[in-house]
This record gives structure tokens, C-alpha cells and sequence, in this order.
């Protein structure tokens, strides 16, 4: 348990589908991530948010909508994905960005399968 | 252009020792983060290097050559439980993380 949360764990929806991934942290920090893990692929960034204003955007192609309430919970909407879009989403939290020594946290992910 | 080059897979017994490589290519440099993932499960912290030399945790060690741009995870005493992913990520001048496709390790009893 490393104090990230994600849900739903796992997500299966056709390319017209609208859906959302939800993050939640209860570890008091201040920045959360979103990551695309593909098969034998490197973590690809997807966005930043520090304080819930978003700092990095990694040229993500708008049909993924990220949204931070607060510090605490992070969202990605999801619409008219394609199966190439099919990885593992992790979220993951840290107390700061822009320092080396900041660890990075992360949920379990959600493991989205486009058809 | 920036870079992260780990082994895709290694195979190693029960109760022996392995070490992982990693070689990064980064634009400046802030440290060296070591990551295990289990499969299914959130990627945990193991290490972290930023000045040359080995840093010892447990059964678990990591050595940093940053004029080589180099490093390694040496894993002692191996445990089935150590069966995982080891992911390498080298932190860039804007420190944003720059990840390795990782290197899944399997044991065998």
C-alpha cells in the first residue's frame, strides 16, 4: 500500500465510450502524475500538476482530459480513445516537483483495454 | 536526444546474486531513481544515486558512475519474491524523470 489509490483497476470500453480514472493520495503532497505504461515500453509521461495547476503536458492528444480538484485527486477523462490507447495508467504523487530527491509515489494503475 | 538502455529480461536462482545495468543518456543530469514493480502492482521505490559510488540497502545495493553514465542494481540472497520488473529512470536538468522500459527479473528455485 503506498497511499495512492486508483479506480478502476481495471476498465474495458468501445472507442465511442466516454469514461473517467480517478486518483486519490493521502499522503499531503502536492503534485500528482499521470503515466502510460505500454508492454515493454518506458513510462511515458502524461501530465503534471503541482498544486493543482498543471504544469507539463507532454503533447497528449486531446481525447485525454486530465482534471485536479484539489491536491488530493486527480482525474483522467477518457473519450473516443483507440485500441492503440489500450496500457496500464498510473497515477503517481510526490510531495513537490522541480526538486531530484522527490520520490515519486504510485497507485496499482487502471489497466484500460480499447476495443 | 535523451535515453535509457536496461536489459528486457534476466533469469537468476535462488539464493544467488544479480546485478541490473542501466546506461543513460540525459540533457544534465540530477540522479538516478531504481524502481520495483511486480506485475499488477504500482511501481515502489528502491534507490536513489546522485554523487559516484555504491549505496547499500539491505540485500539490495545501487552503484552510480555518472562519467560513464552508468548503473547498476546488485540484488543479494535472492528471493522468489524478488521476481519483478526493475525499472531505471535517470532525472534530466528540467527534473523530469526520464524512464527505462525495464528489466524483468525472473527466479528460479
Amino acid at each position: 500500500e503506498t497511499g495512492v489509490t486508483q479506480t478502476p483497476r481495471h476498465l474495458v470500453m468501445g472507442m465511442t465510450n466516454k469514461k473517467s480514472l480517478k486518483c486519490e493520495q493521502h499522503l499531503g503532497h502536492n503534485a500528482m502524475y499521470w503515466y502510460k505504461q505500454s508492454a515493454k515500453k518506458p513510462l511515458e509521461l502524461m501530465f503534471v500538476y503541482s498544486l493543482e495547476e498543471r504544469v507539463e503536458n507532454n503533447s497528449v492528444p486531446s481525447r485525454f482530459s486530465p482534471e485536479c480538484p484539489n491536491s488530493s485527486h486527480l482525474f483522467l477523462h477518457l473519450h473516443t480513445l483507440q485500441p492503440e490507447d489500450s496500457a496500464l495508467y498510473l497515477c503517481a504523487s510526490s510531495q513537490e516537483t522541480g526538486t531530484p530527491t522527490d520520490t515519486q509515489y504510485f497507485g496499482p494503475g487502471t489497466r484500460l483495454t480499447v476495443l | 536526444g535523451q535515453n535509457i538502455d536496461q536489459p528486457t529480461e534476466m533469469t537468476a536462482t535462488e539464493g544467488a546474486i544479480v546485478q541490473i545495468n542501466c546506461t543513460y543518456q540525459t540533457s544534465g543530469f540530477n540522479g538516478l531513481f531504481w524502481y520495483q514493480q511486480h506485475a499488477g502492482e504500482a511501481p515502489t521505490f528502491l534507490s536513489y544515486n546522485v554523487l559516484d559510488g555504491l549505496e547499500e540497502k539491505g540485500r539490495f545495493s545501487s552503484f552510480l558512475s555518472r562519467s560513464k553514465g552508468y548503473s547498476y542494481l546488485l540484488l543479494k540472497e535472492l528471493q522468489m519474491k524478488d521476481s519483478a520488473s526493475y525499472l531505471c529512470a535517470a532525472c534530466d536538468s528540467n527534473y523530469q524523470l526520464i524512464w527505462g522500459a525495464g528489466t524483468k527479473l525472473i527466479i528460479k528455485p
